[in-house]
């Protein structure tokens, strides 16, 4: 089985700009959440989707939203860039929907300029 | 959300010896996990330990977790120039947040050959 693919790999954006970044789980897992990676925050929990529902979102300003399809491929966007939004953006899939044993994507490096 | 700590924050060692990293958390858990991260990528699950199990293993791996002091660590055996990684505690907190899993800041653990 392919594993969490992110698109795109590198992204550079400048600030005020927005961008949508792109997630296609392992096949058959219905449940996709997005964790941002800083060096200053660490790993801090974005959204949760399944079954195309968001069923938790992280502490984070409206700017950022998802969406999951029908294919369980999700996205997230990013509106108005600021320089604090630069992070790695991981995605991660499980199979059930629980918290347990998640399988992360390779992540999309955002630098905002 | 409140993040775990991980001790140390770095840790370099001879191939061959032993690692140990510790990592405290607030909060009551329904697991705690442990992951890998090599340079940037995405994150590789190596263990989960239920909050009723005090030790768990798996391969080269020993986890133990210790509720009454919220705390885990984790004991890599025969240490190799591969285990190089930064490596994350991760809790699923009980409490009913919703705020996927809390991770701590990592363990940098470098392998000298």
């Amino acid at each position: 089985k392919a594993g969490v693919t992110q698109t795109p790999r590198y992204l550079i954006k400048t600030r005020g700009q927005q961008v949508t970044l792109s997630c296609s789980p392992i096949s058959g897992h219905r449940s996709v959440s997005w964790y941002q990676q800083t060096p200053g925050q660490g790993l801090q929990f974005l959204f949760e989707y399944f079954s195309e529902t968001q069923r938790n979102k992280g502490n984070f300003p409206g700017r950022f939203s998802g969406r999951q399809f029908s294919n369980s491929r999700s996205e997230m966007n990013v509106s108005t860039l600021e320089l604090g939004d630069s992070a790695l953006y991981l995605c991660a899939s499980n199979p059930t929907g629980g918290r347990e044993k998640l399988f992360f994507g390779s992540g999309t490096q955002l630098s905002v300029l | 959300s409140q993040q775990g700590e991980e001790d140390p924050q770095a840790l370099s060692i001879q191939e061959g010896e032993n690692a140990t990293m510790n990592c405290s958390y607030k909060t009551s858990i329904n697991n705690l996990q442990w992951y890998r991260q090599n340079s940037g990528r995405g994150l590789v699950h190596l263990i989960l330990i239920r909050s009723n199990e005090r030790e768990k293993h798996s391969g080269r791996l020993r986890v133990t977790l210790d509720t009454s002091k919220k705390s885990s660590s984790l004991l890599i055996t025969a240490s190799r120039a591969a285990d190089t990684a930064s490596y994350f505690c991760a809790t699923d907190d009980s409490g009913g947040g919703a705020d996927g899993l809390t991770f701590g800041k990592g363990t940098h653990l470098i392998i000298q050959p």
